[in-house]
């Protein structure tokens, strides 16, 4: 079983620019979530999409969104770049159990490589 | 806002338990964690407890949690060179998921 991939894997862009980071997760998996991790603020959750709903959201501004596909994969996307925005950006896919399903965060989950954004 | 505080960093001997502590400050989380982080592996999810839950263990893995304190702790029984890596306890809950800074174990051969 193939497990979760991510792409691209690295990412150098400038202040002000945009950019979309995909995440395939493994077969079966309905639930998709992203986080941030930086030397500063460390481990961040961002969102998570569950059958292409977002129903888990963290603490960041407007400018980060995401989308969830039919075939469960997501994408997430930063506008307005910004030079804090430098992070490893980490999904995660998991299959989801019955008690989860008003929103809990998944018992079992599988992360991808990562993609390291840079933002000069 | 919520904050997880666990301490930066712990050095066992090989063979020895590794005791590593988080506390918490959300007394609405429904599920508490454990995270795995190597350099070159990722990270993983090594195992969660259940709020309403005291005590669980998982082969080498015993998750204590004091709710009352909202004190939770990871013990790694027969610690190995390779569980050198960085632990991050994190809280969550309908809508919200907060991790610790992480600890990073040191295990001396």
């Amino acid at each position: 079983k193939a497990g979760v991939t991510q792409t691209p894997r690295y990412l150098i862009k400038t202040r002000g620019q945009q950019v979309t980071l995909s995440c395939s997760p493994i077969s079966g998996h309905r639930s998709v979530s992203w986080y941030q991790q930086t030397p500063g603020q460390g481990l961040q959750f961002l969102f998570e999409y569950f059958s292409e709903t977002q129903r888990n959201k963290g603490n960041f501004p407007g400018r980060f969104s995401g989308r969830q596909f039919s075939n469960s994969r997501s994408e997430m996307n930063v506008s307005t770049l910004e030079l804090g925005d430098s992070a490893l950006y980490l999904c995660a896919s998991s299959s989801m159990t019955g008690t989860d399903r008003l929103g809990g965060f998944p018992d079992t989950q599988y992360f991808g490589p990562g993609t390291r954004l840079t933002v000069l | 806002g919520e904050d997880v505080e666990q301490s930066l960093f712990l050095s066992v001997r090989e063979g020895d338990s590794s005791v590593i502590n988080c506390t918490y400050t959300d007394s609405s989380s429904t599920y508490l964690y454990w995270y795995k982080q190597e350099p070159g592996a990722g990270l993983q999810l090594l195992t969660y407890i259940f709020s309403n839950m005291d005590m669980k263990q998982d082969q080498r893995l015993t998750v204590l949690l004091n709710k009352k304190d909202k004190h939770l702790s990871l013990r790694i029984a027969d610690t190995q060179t390779g569980d050198s890596a960085i632990y991050f306890c994190a809280s969550g809950g309908y809508q919200k998921v907060t991790f610790g800074t992480g600890t990073k174990l040191q295990v001396i051969p």
